[in-house]
């Protein structure tokens, strides 16, 4: 079975500075995706970033990055230039796909980031 | 917002009452989901549902009894629950694919209180 293990629990960066929360996960499978929520005070989960694991190349979203290390089952996350409305609860998650098409996300612990002004 | 809206925000309900959860999206999807989010544990993949057939039934009790009558909605039926379910309830939805990948959009969640 797939996991996925956040180790950080709650970290907490100066408004503008560079952070990085960490997840590694463990699987057997070869094809899969991985993915970084964002659940802030809100609940609602937004997508930050996906990586699909045939790629070598770190996904990028604006101010977000990953890196991601297929043979460490590492894949990190990059804040940069944080900003006051990063503060939120980051899910790493791993997802296979399902029989019929549907997927499935298993998520690790969280981080809980708080940025301050 | 994401397309995927849950109805009510917050319940507050006894172990003998009879509730229900509901999901609707608006997205063209064909995959529905519903998610456990307890405190200090990672999310629980709960149900799966894809063309309005369940696939997935992950080891939930009985007293959760999900319904999919079309693509766009989902239900949780909830009755003599129990206090360790108090948890936030999350829906999601994606498109149905075969290559597999594709983003989960959520909701909001329901806020459940069992008293």
């Amino acid at each position: 079975a797939q996991t996925v293990t956040q180790s950080q629990p709650e970290m907490s960066v100066q408004e503008a500075e560079t952070v990085t929360l960490s997840c590694t996960y463990d699987t057997s499978e070869s094809n899969y995706y991985l993915f970084w929520y964002k659940q802030p005070p809100s609940r609602q989960m937004i997508l930050v970033i996906r990586q699909e694991a045939y790629k070598q190349q770190n996904a990028t979203e604006n101010r977000f990055s990953v890196n991601f290390q297929k043979a460490a089952k590492s894949f990190s996350l990059k804040i940069s230039d944080s900003q006051l409305g990063d503060t939120a609860m980051y899910f790493c998650a791993f997802m296979t796909p399902l029989l019929e098409g549907a997927q499935k996300l298993v998520f690790g612990q969280g981080t809980r980031l708080t940025i301050n002004p | 917002e994401t397309g995927v809206t849950q109805t009510p925000r917050h319940l507050v309900m006894g172990m003998t009452n009879k509730k229900s959860l509901k999901c609707e999206q608006h997205l063209g999807h064909n995959a529905m989901y519903w998610y456990k989010q307890s405190a200090k544990k990672p999310l629980e993949l709960m149900f799966v549902y894809n063309f309005k057939e369940q696939t997935e039934n992950n080891s939930v009790p009985s007293r959760f009894s999900p319904e999919c009558p079309n693509s766009s909605h989902l239900f949780l039926h909830l009755h003599t629950l129990q206090p360790e379910d108090s948890a936030l309830y999350l829906c999601a939805s994606s498109r149905r694919t075969g290559t597999g990948g594709e983003k989960l959009f959520f909701g909001s969640g329901t806020q459940l209180s069992v008293l």
